[in-house]
């Protein structure tokens, strides 16, 4: 079984930019959730989508934005990027209902100059 | 708001050490608590979990229970392998399918 693929793994933006990030769930996992994973910061949990619907979001300003597909994946963009965006996205995925195991995949490290 | 806390590393430890990371947690109600673990070079994996009080989440040789009393749920592990260098996380979740809320991590560094 494929686990949760993200991309792209790694990508330099500047100051201002845009940038999308993608997620693949597991097949069969309805939800995902996005973390951001900056330094020292740990992981600050972003925006959560099921069956097609933001659930909720976490402390972050509107330029942080997604949307969930009909099969499931996810988008995270982030607008007018600045330095401090630079950090790992994580992206995890469960099978709707579930007690808490989230499958993560291996992130999108971002880095903005 | 719900939040948890972990005592701050990097821990350092020898093989076969015992190992204690603190994990304490906030939280309204009846969380269900988690450990997670990312390994060098990997995505974060579930490591254990409780979701009642006094409840024992195990796996791998690592230990946490449950403590409601005193809101925490320590991890442990009574010997300490060179493999088990990661980054461990403690989380909880308010109820089944909202997001879980991490801690910052501990880096556990375990030499030979």
């Amino acid at each position: 079984e494929a686990g949760v693929t993200q991309s792209p793994t790694h990508l330099i933006k500047t100051r201002g930019q845009q940038v999308t990030l993608r997620c693949s769930p597991i097949s069969g996992h309805t939800s995902v959730y996005w973390y951001q994973q900056a330094l020292g910061l740990g992981l600050q949990f972003l925006l959560w989508y099921d069956e097609g619907e933001e659930r909720n979001r976490g402390n972050f300003p509107p330029r942080f934005s997604g949307r969930q597909f009909p099969n499931y994946s996810s988008e995270l963009n982030v607008n007018a990027l600045e330095l401090e965006d630079s950090a790992l996205y994580l992206c995890a995925s469960v099978r709707r209902g579930s007690s808490g195991e989230l499958f993560f995949g291996e992130g999108s490290r971002l880095t903005v100059l | 708001g719900n939040s948890v806390t972990q005592m701050e590393g990097p821990v350092t430890l020898s093989e076969e050490a015992f190992l204690t990371i603190n994990c304490t947690y906030t939280a309204t109600g009846y969380p269900s608590l988690f450990w997670y673990v990312q390994y060098p070079g990997e995505g974060l994996q579930l490591l254990l979990k409780a979701t009642k009080a006094d409840d024992k989440g195990s796996n791998k040789g690592f230990e946490a229970t449950y403590r409601k009393e005193t809101t925490s749920f320590h991890l442990e592990k009574g010997s300490v392998q060179v493999s088990d260098s990661a980054v461990y996380f403690c989380a909880l979740q308010e109820r089944a399918g909202t997001a879980l809320i991490f801690g910052k991590g501990t880096t556990l560094s375990v030499s030979s």
